[in-house]
C-alpha cells in the first residue's frame, strides 16, 4: 500500500481560482515533499516540510501539515495556465530497515483558460 | 550549476536485450537516487548509490542494477527486458541523499517492444 496518497486524484479548474490537494500517509514522518511534474518530465521540488512545522510558504505555494491526522494539503493561489501539471507528496518512511522517499500516485492539475 | 543529466532521453529496445542508461547529477552531489515511473505503478523507487556504495534498494528483480562511479556519476542496466519495463526512468540527486529533497533529470523514456 502507498505510503502517501493524494486526493483528488484529478482536478480542473478555471484560471484564477485557488486549486487544494491533499495528501495522506501512514507512518511518523520527518518530513514531506511536494514535487510537481510537468507532463511526461522530470519532478520538480516545490517545498519541504518538516515534521515539526504546520504550516509553510513560497509564493503562491502554501502548504499545512497536520502530524495528528497524517495528511498535508498543498494550496495553489492564482492559478495560472503554466501550473498545469501533475503534483505528488513525498514522505520519508523506513522500509525493510532502509530510510526512503515514497511518492503517491500524484493529482492531475488542469487549469482551464 | 548545471542539473541533472541523464541519456539518452528516448531509448526503443527489443525484449531480451538489455539497455544502460546513465545519469550525470549535479555537481557536488554524492547521491543518485533511480525511480521507475508507468501509468499504472506510479513513482517507484529503484535504487540509491551515495559515494559508489547502493545504499538502499526498491522491489525490483535482479534484472534491474547500478553502480555510481567515483565522479558521482551513475548508470542504471537493465537485463533481459520485458515489455513491462517500458516506463520513464527517472534519477534523481541530491548533496546527502533521502530524505532530503532531489533534484530529477528530465528521465529517460524507455520503450520495449
Amino acid at each position: 500500500s502507498q505510503q502517501g496518497e493524494e486526493d483528488p486524484q484529478a482536478l480542473s479548474i478555471q484560471e484564477g481560482e485557488n486549486a487544494t490537494m491533499n495528501c495522506s500517509y501512514k507512518t511518523s514522518i520527518n518530513n514531506l515533499q511536494w514535487y510537481r511534474q510537468n507532463s511526461g518530465r522530470g519532478l520538480v521540488h516545490l517545498i519541504l516540510i518538516r515534521s515539526n512545522e504546520r504550516e509553510k510558504h513560497s509564493g503562491r505555494l502554501r502548504v499545512t501539515l497536520d502530524t495528528s491526522k497524517k495528511s498535508s494539503s498543498l494550496l495553489i493561489t492564482a492559478s495560472r495556465a503554466a501550473d498545469t501539471a501533475s503534483y505528488f507528496c513525498a514522505t520519508d518512511a523506513i522500509i525493510q530497515g532502509a530510510q526512503k522517499l515514497v511518492f503517491g500516485q500524484g493529482t492531475r492539475l488542469t487549469i482551464n483558460p | 550549476k548545471a542539473g541533472v543529466t541523464q541519456t539518452p532521453r528516448y531509448l526503443i529496445k527489443t525484449r531480451g536485450q538489455q539497455v544502460t542508461l546513465s545519469c550525470s547529477p549535479i555537481s557536488g552531489h554524492r547521491s543518485v537516487s533511480w525511480y521507475q515511473q508507468t501509468p499504472g505503478q506510479g513513482l517507484q523507487f529503484l535504487f540509491e548509490y551515495f559515494s559508489e556504495t547502493q545504499r538502499n534498494k526498491g522491489n525490483f528483480p535482479g534484472r534491474f542494477s547500478g553502480r555510481q562511479f567515483s565522479n558521482s556519476r551513475s548508470e542504471m542496466n537493465v537485463s533481459t527486458l520485458e515489455l513491462g519495463d517500458s516506463a520513464l526512468y527517472l534519477c534523481a540527486s541530491s548533496p546527502s541523499g533521502t530524505p532530503d529533497t532531489q533534484y530529477f533529470g528530465p528521465g529517460t523514456r524507455l520503450t520495449v517492444l
